[in-house]
This record gives C-alpha cells, structure tokens and sequence, in this order.
C-alpha cells in the first residue's frame, strides 16, 4: 500500500542482527503490527507496539518506533536460517483499527 | 486449538468461471476479514464481518465479488465471471472483537488461479 513503505530486500549472516524499516503516513495510528510471511504460506504475527511506546522488545525481536518521524523498525538479533521470510508492517486504519494497511514486504534471506 | 482454516487451498478455474472461497476463523472471534495478495504484494484489504453483517466492504474490486457469513462464523469469499487479474492469494483472519489493540489472526489462504 502506498501509505506504508518498506524496503525490497535485506540479506544478513547467521548470527547477526537484522534491522528492517518502515514509514508510514497515518499519524493517528494507535497500534502497529510486523507479520511475517514464509514460502506458500500466510501471515504470522509476530509482534505489535502501541503508539505511545517507543521501544517493545520480545525475546530476540526489538520494535523502536518514532513517532514524530512516523519511522517503525525490526530488530531480529542473532538472526536464523529460520529467519529466512518476508516481513510486513501493517498500520491499521478505519474504525477501531479494523482495515490493516500493509506494505510491499521486506525480503529477509540469511545466509549461513 | 486450531486457527483460520481455508478451502480450499489451491483452486485453478477458467476464465468466465465462478468459484467460492472458504473461511474458517477460531472458534469465539466476531470478527472476520478478507484480503487479497497479488504476487510480490502486500496484502489489500476486501471486506470484513463484525458478526453476520458486513461492516465495511469498502475494498471489494467490483460488483463480482461478494461474501457472505450467513451464522456469524464460517465465510465464503465469492466471485463471479472470474477474470485473469483475480488470480491472486485470497487471504482470510479473524479477529478476538473489532475493537483497538486486538490482533488480527491469518489463515494459510486460498491461491486462486484464473486460465
């Protein structure tokens, strides 16, 4: 969707951290959302953040979100061959949040 | 306990063919939803179900789309006059209550194949 951006495609090492970025354009966003996307299958959810945090970490996965710039990040650390997806931010729009506008998806491929 | 299921999970058909879509969602969520996933795309939103009753159907491309959620579970995507360019992953969730905050669940989706 055009109001959520990402970028294409992001490679990494086993081991290292991943870092996969977002902007969007709805400032009135109480939540956020990253899903991800294995080969044939459909969306896992992975993790969300609440509009009035700045950070939310969850065992290997970090999300920073700058309000004022409208920028959401991913931080994968210590990133897995399992890691290997495609990853998408949704910011949901509508009454109560109910239509997920999602971005083109960020390709993570971790080379061992 | 078991998430969204859909049927089926591959359907090719040809061009001028109607075809329905199945959604299953977890058992106790009011809420359901239909997105659409064109190759190399984010998902797009169709329509979503608070209940029976479709409470936005702001996203269906034209008037030969169309769902239905007749007991306020089980959904049926369908589409009429099926056209190449509907060939796409159809992509289900469902949701706890349409209310801020509450996640929503997807299922595996349903590749459609338009010939």
């Amino acid at each position: 969707g055009e109001d959520v951006e990402q970028s294409l495609f992001l490679s990494v090492r086993e081991g290292d951290s991943s870092v996969i970025n977002c902007t969007y354009t709805d400032s009135s966003s109480t939540y956020l959302y990253w899903y991800k996307q294995e080969p044939g299958a459909g969306l896992q959810l992975l993790t969300y953040i609440f509009s009035n945090m700045d950070m939310k970490q969850d065992q290997r996965l970090t999300v920073l979100l700058n309000k004022k710039d409208k920028h959401l990040s991913l931080r994968i650390a210590d990133t897995q061959t399992g890691d290997s997806a495609i990853y998408f931010c949704a910011d949901p729009k509508g009454a109560a949040g109910n239509k997920l506008t999602f971005g083109g998806g960020t390709r993570v491929l971790v080379k061992p | 306990g078991a998430g969204v299921s859909q049927t089926p999970s591959n359907k090719v058909t040809e061009k001028g063919k109607y075809v329905e879509l199945r959604c299953d969602p977890i058992s106790g969520h009011t809420a359901l939803y239909w997105y659409r996933q064109s190759l190399g795309q984010g998902p797009e939103f169709l329509i979503y179900f608070q209940g029976t009753g479709a409470a936005d159907d702001s996203g269906l491309p034209n008037d030969r789309f169309f769902a239905v959620r007749p007991e306020g579970s089980v959904s049926t995507l369908k589409i009429q006059r099926t056209e190449r360019g509907d060939s796409a992953v159809y992509l289900c969730a469902s949701r706890l209550d349409a209310q801020e905050g509450t996640p929503q669940f997807f299922g595996p989706g349903t590749r459609l194949t338009v010939l």
